[in-house]
């Protein structure tokens, strides 16, 4: 069974630009979350969809918003990129049959540069 | 809420046992344990349910103090692939943020042979 994907992995933007991310889960998987991976700070929650639905929503700023498709397949969009968006996102899907969190497996990351 | 992981790093030689601790201010349902290893993504090692449950990996074992929103994980006899950082998620009970997980700063483990 293919893993978690994730596109690009690495990318490079100017403060100000605008940046989609891609996410494509396991099959079977309708819920995707996505978390933002800075050194010290851990994992911070993003956003999760399940079945095209925002589920929940962490503390960031609105410039960060997200998508999901038909096909469970997830966007991350990113506009007005400032330098302290610099990170490595990663994508996790779970099966999320019940309403509480299941194992999550984890993309390898899309690794954020913003000059 | 964000738990607190300690300690922040620990040194260990192969061979040698380690604990590390998870603890919220948040009625807890569940604790979920990662372990990232540099430059990979998080790996699941562990989630321990409300009411004694657990599920994950035959050789780390944890535990879960529900009363005290606390839990630990116990690495017994350390590998040099026990090596990364190790993450616990935590789900909090209730609210509007059912099925979410917060994350902590991370364990940074380090074996050496």
């Amino acid at each position: 069974k293919a893993g978690v994907t994730q596109t690009p992995r690495y990318l490079i933007k100017t403060r100000g630009q605008q940046v989609t991310l891609s996410c494509s889960p396991i099959s079977g998987h309708r819920s995707v979350s996505w978390y933002q991976q800075t050194p010290g700070q851990g994992l911070q929650f993003l956003f999760e969809y399940f079945s095209e639905t925002q589920r929940n929503k962490g503390n960031f700023p609105g410039r960060f918003s997200g998508r999901q498709f038909s096909n469970s397949r997830s966007e991350m969009n990113v506009s007005t990129l400032e330098l302290g968006d610099s990170a490595l996102y990663l994508c996790a899907s779970s099966f999320r049959t019940s309403g509480r969190a299941e194992t999550q497996y984890f993309g390898p990351g899309t690794r954020l540069l913003v000059l | 809420q964000q738990p607190v992981q300690s300690p922040q790093a620990v040194i260990l030689r192969e061979g040698e046992d380690a604990v590390i601790n998870c603890s919220s201010s948040k009625a807890l349902y569940s604790v979920h344990w990662y372990r990232q290893k540099h430059g990979e993504a998080p790996v699941f090692l562990m989630i321990l349910l409300k009411g004694g449950e657990q599920k994950g990996h035959e050789k780390i074992s944890a535990s879960f103090n529900e009363k005290k929103q606390q839990s630990s994980l116990y690495l017994t006899a350390s590998q040099l692939s026990y090596s990364g950082t190790y993450f616990c998620g935590t789900e909090e009970s209730g609210g509007s943020t059912l099925g979410r997980l917060y994350f902590g700063r991370g364990t940074q483990l380090t074996v050496w042979p």
